[in-house]
């Protein structure tokens, strides 16, 4: 069954303090892996996609990595306006499906 | 360009009623989407319609059924609304190998 484990569920970051945030996927033949940002209140806002491993995003202080079981979403020196979920999904080959892990609720303290 | 456009906002029902959830996507996307989503559990997939004519069960299917008018428009319908469909529901779509593009969602609670 294609699954997808975020973690942490939540980090608390000072501001400055970098981390990573994890997803793990069990897919059949993985299409692509795509992360999302979530402000309370709103629809999942675009961030990245991956598609095979060993390939790598960078956007501002987010950086996305990939491997053949596991992404990475690096956060290099957050600031308070990064707290946000922070969610992962994945598409299997042969479908047009996405499923979605459970997210990771970061907030980035000044 | 308003991507993916959902209406309404917020909805209150009382058990038992019925309604129709909107959504209208302007990318020209073949694919749409209908996930709700509820604390501790992230977005589960209700239906979806990989193009025009199509659609196919998602995870969540029960209480719900769904009509893609048109290569635009795809509404969910809740045909006797119950409280355990209290939920945030959020339509998406995509254009083939990428990603989705969500609406802001429908805040629905059933009393």
């Amino acid at each position: 069954e294609d699954q997808v484990t975020q973690s942490p569920e939540a980090l608390r970051l000072q501001e400055g303090e970098s981390s990573s945030l994890n997803c793990s996927y069990t897919v059949s033949g993985l299409r692509g892996l795509f992360w999302y940002r979530q402000d309370p209140g709103k629809g999942p806002e675009f961030l990245f996609t991956l598609y095979s491993a060993g390939e790598e995003k960078e956007k501002e202080r987010l950086k996305a990595t990939l491997t053949k079981k596991e992404s990475f979403l690096h956060i290099t020196a957050p600031k308070p306006e990064d707290s946000a979920t922070y969610l992962c999904a994945v598409q299997a080959g042969g479908t047009y499906k996405y499923i979605f892990g459970t997210g990771t609720r970061l907030k980035v303290l000044a | 360009n308003a991507g993916v456009t959902q209406t309404p906002k917020f909805q209150v029902l009382k058990t038992g009623q019925s309604m129709t959830l909107q959504c209208a996507q302007d990318m020209n996307h073949n694919s749409m989407y209908w996930y709700r989503q509820d604390p501790g559990m992230g977005l589960r997939l209700i239906y979806y319609s990989a193009s025009e004519g199509t659609t196919d069960k998602g995870e969540v299917p029960n209480g719900y059924n769904v009509s893609r008018l048109n290569k635009r428009e795809f509404s969910l319908r809740l045909e006797s609304a119950a409280p355990s469909q209290t939920s945030v529901y959020f339509c998406a779509s995509n254009g083939g190998n990428t990603e989705a593009f969500f609406g802001q969602g429908t805040r629905l609670t059933v009393v």
